[in-house]
């Protein structure tokens, strides 16, 4: 079946430090993948998705790309803010089926 | 903007009672979705429904059960509560098309005593 296994966390960073977490996928076909972001108290949101092999998905600043050769999509971010302090989910979801699968989640602190 | 609206943010109830936990969303979008996420675990998927009064299991449904009388609105049912049911539940609706993505409500963290 489809699984997907990203960094364990917690991962603390400092104001403007390089970001990368890591997420690779298991699928028996062509995924799309997602980034989820979940802020304290709140549901999650889409941060940024890819849908075929070499998309690269960006926004706020954070890119992934779709690595179909390493099975990644690692979420990345040159200089990171105390207000990205969240939990960030990798997910995949295969072809036209409505079913995401996730990933267990990191939990990223920023401190000032 | 897409609005999904939980009932309760948060919610205690004794073992053996009956749960409701109450999911809208103002887009009409034809899918809607219950996950339960713990720590360690990530997000579930318990039930989807695709279209009103239809259903589908997803990879945790025992002990739930789901009802979609009108489009924009998914129950999630607990027959008779559980403590390993203390969790915080998220619902999310999506539009048709293979593209279009979930959108997700604040949650209800419940604890079953």
């Amino acid at each position: 079946g489809n699984s997907v296994t990203q960094m364990e966390g917690p991962v603390t960073l400092s104001e403007e430090a390089f970001l990368t977490i890591n997420c690779t996928y298991t699928a028996t076909g062509y995924p799309s993948l997602f980034w989820y972001v979940q802020y304290p108290g709140e549901g999650l949101q889409l941060l940024l998705k890819a849908t075929k092999a070499d998309d690269k998905g960006s926004n706020k600043g954070f890119e992934a790309t779709y690595r179909k050769e390493t099975t990644s999509f690692h979420l990345e971010k040159g200089s990171v803010q105390v207000s990205d302090s969240a939990v960030y989910f990798c997910a995949l979801r295969e072809g036209s089926n409505y079913k995401l699968t996730f990933g267990k989640g990191t939990l990223l602190t920023v401190n000032p | 903007d897409v609005k999904v609206t939980q009932s309760s943010r948060y919610l205690v109830k004794r073992t053996g009672e009956k749960v409701f936990l109450e999911c809208v969303q103002d887009m009409d979008h034809e899918n809607m979705f219950w996950y339960r996420q713990d720590p360690g675990l990530g997000l579930r998927l318990i039930y989807f429904s695709y279209d009103v009064k239809m259903k589908e299991k997803g990879d945790i449904p025992e002990g739930y059960s789901v009802s979609r009388e009108k489009k924009e609105r998914f129950s999630l049912i607990l027959e008779s509560a559980s403590t390993n049911q203390t969790s915080m539940y998220l619902c999310a609706s999506k539009g048709g098309g293979t593209y279009n993505e979930q959108f997700f409500g604040p949650g209800t963290r419940l604890t079953v005593l």
